[in-house]
């Protein structure tokens, strides 16, 4: 069974940091795009970033772009989203996505003072 | 980006009865490899989406067969034959075919 979670999300002020994790089993990692999608409290999807399968690749939505990174170490079978210089409106649940067929149940990220 | 722009938003149902979501692109959803790479999803309430349709027309294990897709190009149609209780909840569309993937505005359905 594919499993997918989340973990290191919380709360940060504005312009902070946060690195958040998704452990992944139940299928061959690398083999894989994986992906990371947020909504914000009460609104709808937002696909923000992808990583190919060997890592070598990586996409951004312009509004992540020069602040979030994305990145997955293969031999752990885990997905990262490194996130810099957070808003206020970076604030919603972060999933993490195999390709569009499994999600994870969602880390909240609050950005506020 | 890719607008995906869905109808209705609000979707009352009367159990048993059909209901129908329309989801419409800006541009062809159709991929260099001859794919059309369009989903269909369901979000219930408090739970994370699960995909119900791939590529327009496939659905997913699991999947009750009163969920169907159908559409071309740029015009689309989700369908659930006769609406049960768990049913209950958003759908959204989503185009996989150009970068950024993007998401319909979502259609809440609920029952009358």
């Amino acid at each position: 069974e594919v499993q997918l979670v989340e973990s290191g999300g919380g709360l940060v002020q504005p312009g902070g940091s946060l690195r958040l994790s998704c452990a992944a089993s139940g299928f061959t990692f690398s083999h894989h795009w994986m992906h990371w999608v947020r909504q914000a409290p009460g609104k709808g999807l937002v696909w923000i970033s992808r990583i190919t399968g060997d890592g070598r690749t990586t996409n951004y939505a312009d509004s992540v772009k020069g602040r979030f990174t994305i990145s997955r170490d293969n031999a752990k079978n885990t997905l990262y989203l490194q996130m810099n210089s957070l808003r206020a409106d970076d604030t919603a649940v972060y999933y993490c996505v195999r390709n569009s067929d499994s999600w994870g149940q969602g880390i909240l990220v609050t950005v506020s003072s | 980006d890719v607008v995906m722009t869905q109808s209705p938003l609000s979707l009352p149902v009367t159990l048993g009865q059909p209901a129908s979501i329309s989801c419409r692109s800006s541009q062809s959803l159709v991929y260099s490899d001859g794919n059309t790479y369009l989903n269909w999803f369901q979000q219930r309430p408090g739970q994370s989406p699960r995909r119900l349709i791939y590529r327009v027309s496939n659905r997913d294990s699991g999947v009750p067969d009163r969920f169907s897709g159908s559409g071309s190009g740029t015009d689309f149609t989700l369908k659930i034959s006769r609406v049960e209780a768990e049913d209950v909840g958003v759908y959204y569309c989503m185009q996989g075919t150009h970068w950024p993937h993007t998401f319909g505005q979502g259609t809440n359905l609920e029952i009358k």
